[in-house]
C-alpha cells in the first residue's frame, strides 16, 4: 500500500526565515511525486511534479527536491503570502493516474 | 485556471436524503476524479473516471456512486447521506500526458449532513 507522511504538521516562521518541509513516501514504483499548495477554503493548487531521484524544480521562493525515499520543499526567505497548507502526493506506476496524498504541513509566516 | 467548476459550493442536508454533487470542466480532459478531504486524513480518492461511462472505485467508495454521461460532467451521488459523509468534496481533472499527469482541482463543495 502506498503511503505518504509529511512533517512537521505545522510550522511557524518569521518573514525571511528559511526552512524545509519533508515528505516521506513508500510506493511500489514511483511514477511521479507532486507538491500542491492549499489556501483555506480553496482547492489545492499545483506547484511541482518530480519524476526521479536527484531532480529539482524551482518556483519563486520554493524549491522541491527528490530522493528515493523522500522529497523536500525548501522555502527561502518566506513572505506572509506563502502561508498555506502544503500537500505532497505520489503516483505509483500502473495505478491509472491515482494519487495518494499526505495530510499536509500547515505553514504560517509572520512579520 | 483549469476550467473546473463545482456545484453546489455549500450544502446542508439531513441523514437519509440523496445528494448529488456536480463537477463541470471546460477543457475536454479524459480523466476526472472525486476526493473528500477530512482533518487528519488528507485527500482521499472516492471514484474516478477515465472516459464517458468509464468509472472505477477509489479507496473510500462505499456509500457513493458516480456517473459520467458527457466528457465535461462528472456527478457524485450519495444515495442516502450519513453524518460520516460530512466533508469537503473536491473534483479534479488530469492533463493526461501519458508518462505522468498533474491533477488540477476545483474549488470544492462543503457538505454537512445533519
Amino acid at each position: 500500500e502506498d503511503q505518504v507522511t509529511q512533517s512537521p504538521e505545522a510550522l511557524r516562521l518569521q518573514e525571511g526565515e528559511s526552512s524545509s518541509l519533508n515528505c516521506s513516501y513508500t510506493v511500489s514504483g514511483l511514477r511521479g511525486l507532486f507538491w500542491y499548495r492549499q489556501d483555506p477554503g480553496k482547492g489545492p493548487e499545483f506547484l511541482f511534479t518530480l519524476y526521479s531521484a536527484g531532480e529539482e524544480k524551482e518556483k519563486e521562493r520554493l524549491k522541491a527536491t527528490l530522493t528515493k525515499k523522500e522529497s523536500f520543499l525548501h522555502i527561502t526567505a518566506p513572505k506572509p503570502e506563502d502561508s498555506a497548507t502544503y500537500l505532497c502526493a505520489v503516483q505509483a506506476t500502473g495505478t491509472a493516474s491515482k494519487l495518494t496524498f499526505g495530510t499536509g504541513t500547515r505553514l504560517q509566516v509572520t512579520l | 485556471d483549469a476550467g473546473i467548476t463545482q456545484s453546489p459550493r455549500h450544502k446542508v442536508t439531513e441523514t437519509g436524503t440523496p445528494v448529488t454533487l456536480r463537477c463541470h470542466q471546460t477543457e475536454n480532459h479524459r480523466y476526472m476524479y472525486w476526493y473528500r478531504q477530512d482533518p487528519g486524513h488528507g485527500l482521499r480518492l472516492i471514484h474516478y473516471s477515465y472516459g464517458v461511462k468509464d468509472t472505477d472505485k477509489g479507496e473510500v467508495s462505499d456509500g457513493y456512486s458516480v456517473s459520467r454521461s458527457k466528457t465535461e460532467d462528472f456527478l457524485l451521488t450519495l444515495e442516502s447521506a450519513t453524518s460520516s459523509q460530512t466533508s469537503v468534496y473536491f473534483c479534479a481533472i488530469s492533463t493526461d500526458r501519458g508518462f505522468s499527469n498533474e491533477q488540477f482541482f476545483g474549488p470544492g463543495t462543503r457538505l454537512t449532513v445533519l
